[in-house]
């Protein structure tokens, strides 16, 4: 079946500029979870989604970064006023349920580039 | 909160070696365990995992076992080939939130 999915998957941008990043999760996977894949951070964990409610913002890395989910489905990750320092690849992955045993399946990710 | 330190190389090997990754990880209760893998030019995929202690996962010739007393969970194979030439991370995930990845191993198998 279809994976996740993200787009774009390449993104260039100037900075100041605001860009949103869209996940699509497996259909029926409750939970939605957005990492961040930098060289200097290495996979940073952002924040997840359980239905369309987020617990835990505590990982966006600034008040410039939202996300939503609507529908139990599609995902949004918005950043305001980009950074270079923002410059990364953006994962999203999603999961049949919450909980530390279940596995989560990882799409291909985008490419931001902020010059 | 928790972390995850893993050797990050590159390493070097020849074919049919045999692979050692160490992974060490450090959370409260019981995490559950994982290692992913990302071949180049394709996304961050499940090789394996264990959610108790003394539990081994195993995938793909792959094998490591969750070990409480000296927290870690290092990942083996007895034969590696040239494909399985990759970037290795270890993880943990202790609840409902994201995993705990570490830095990543870049593992080169040279034929």
């Amino acid at each position: 079946g279809a994976g996740v999915s993200q787009s774009p998957s390449n993104k260039v941008t100037e900075k100041g500029k605001d860009v949103e990043l869209r996940c699509d999760p497996i259909s029926g996977h409750t939970a939605l979870y957005w990492y961040r894949q930098s060289l200097g951070q290495g996979l940073e964990f952002l924040i997840y989604f359980q239905g369309n409610s987020a617990p835990d913002k505590s990982g966006l890395p600034s008040d410039r970064f939202s996300a939503e989910r609507t529908g139990g489905s599609v995902s949004t990750l918005t950043i305001q006023r980009t950074q270079q320092e923002d410059s990364a690849v953006y994962l999203c992955a999603s999961s049949p349920q919450e909980g530390g045993t279940y596995e989560q399946y990882f799409g291909p990710g985008t490419r931001l580039t902020v010059t | 909160g928790n972390s995850v330190t893993q050797m990050e190389g590159p390493v070097t090997l020849s074919e049919e070696a045999f692979l050692t990754i160490n992974c060490t990880y450090t959370a409260t209760g019981y995490p559950s365990l994982f290692w992913y893998v990302q071949y180049p030019g394709e996304g961050l995929q499940l090789l394996l995992k264990a959610t108790k202690a003394d539990d081994k996962g195993s995938n793909k010739g792959f094998e490591a076992t969750y070990r409480k007393e000296t927290t870690s969970f290092h990942l083996e194979k007895g034969s590696v080939q040239v494909s399985d030439s990759a970037v290795y991370f270890c993880a943990c995930r202790g609840g409902a939130d994201g995993l705990t990845f570490g830095k990543g191993t870049h593992l080169i198998i040279q034929p």
